[in-house]
């Protein structure tokens, strides 16, 4: 089956403690992207990658990193966490210019 | 920066009633699409159109793209309860490697 997989799907962890939330891609995808989604803000794109090696910023990039070492992997790292990014976090991948496939989302809490 | 601009912000509708919902947007776009999503879900694809069409159908939804007004609107007729969710716009851009930027949503309702 063609899809997205994140992980975890739900954390709550503590301010500096440094986690990872991985995304991966069975479809052959050039592009992906994670975007955070907070009430009323709608979803607001994190960083994305055009292909393998290629990452950009995207609207809000503070305190997150990531890499593509691979085409199916993109995970996203958050050194040290703070509260202000407790949020439902997506992951997403597409074809050049296509149509994207999301996974479940994951949502995390930062105390 | 967010580049489609949905409207109404939230909208509540009876069953059977059709639901239109706008999308404004600031660039030059290749395509838009509209993206469907249940409280919490992750967002699954509804319609593409590109920039050289001006209307495209999908069983209950109807799409039309306005490139000179800079504006589509996703219409869904007949709705049933099960459309409760909230509908985004993204666009791609027509120049360069830029990625799909969404707008903030449109909450629809439609109560039984």
């Amino acid at each position: 089956e063609a899809q997205v997989t994140q992980n975890p799907r739900y954390l709550i962890t503590v301010t500096g403690k440094k986690l990872t939330v991985t995304c991966s891609q069975n479809m052959n995808h050039e592009y992906m992207s994670w975007y955070r989604q907070d009430p009323g803000l709608g979803l607001r794109q994190i960083y994305y990658s055009m292909n393998v090696e290629v990452t950009d910023k995207g609207d809000v990039p503070e305190g997150y990193k990531v890499s593509r070492k691979e085409k199916r992997n993109f995970p996203l790292i958050l050194e040290s966490p703070s509260p202000n990014q407790t949020s439902l976090y997506f992951c997403a991948s597409s074809p050049e210019r296509g149509v994207l496939t999301f996974g479940a989302g994951s949502r995390l809490t930062v105390l | 920066s967010q580049q489609g601009e949905e409207d109404p912000q939230a909208l509540s509708i009876q069953e059977g009633e059709n639901a239109t919902m706008n999308c404004s947007y600031k660039t030059s776009i290749n395509n838009l699409q509209w993206y469907r999503q249940n409280s919490g879900r992750g967002l699954v694809h509804l319609i593409l159109i590109r920039s050289n069409e001006r209307e495209k159908h999908s069983g209950r939804l109807r799409v039309t793209l306005d490139t000179s007004k800079k504006s589509s609107s996703l219409l869904i007729t007949a709705s049933r309860a099960a459309d409760t969710a909230s509908y985004f716009c993204a666009t791609v851009r027509n120049s360069g490697n830029t990625p799909l930027v969404f707008g903030k949503g449109t909450r629809l309702s439609v109560i039984a």
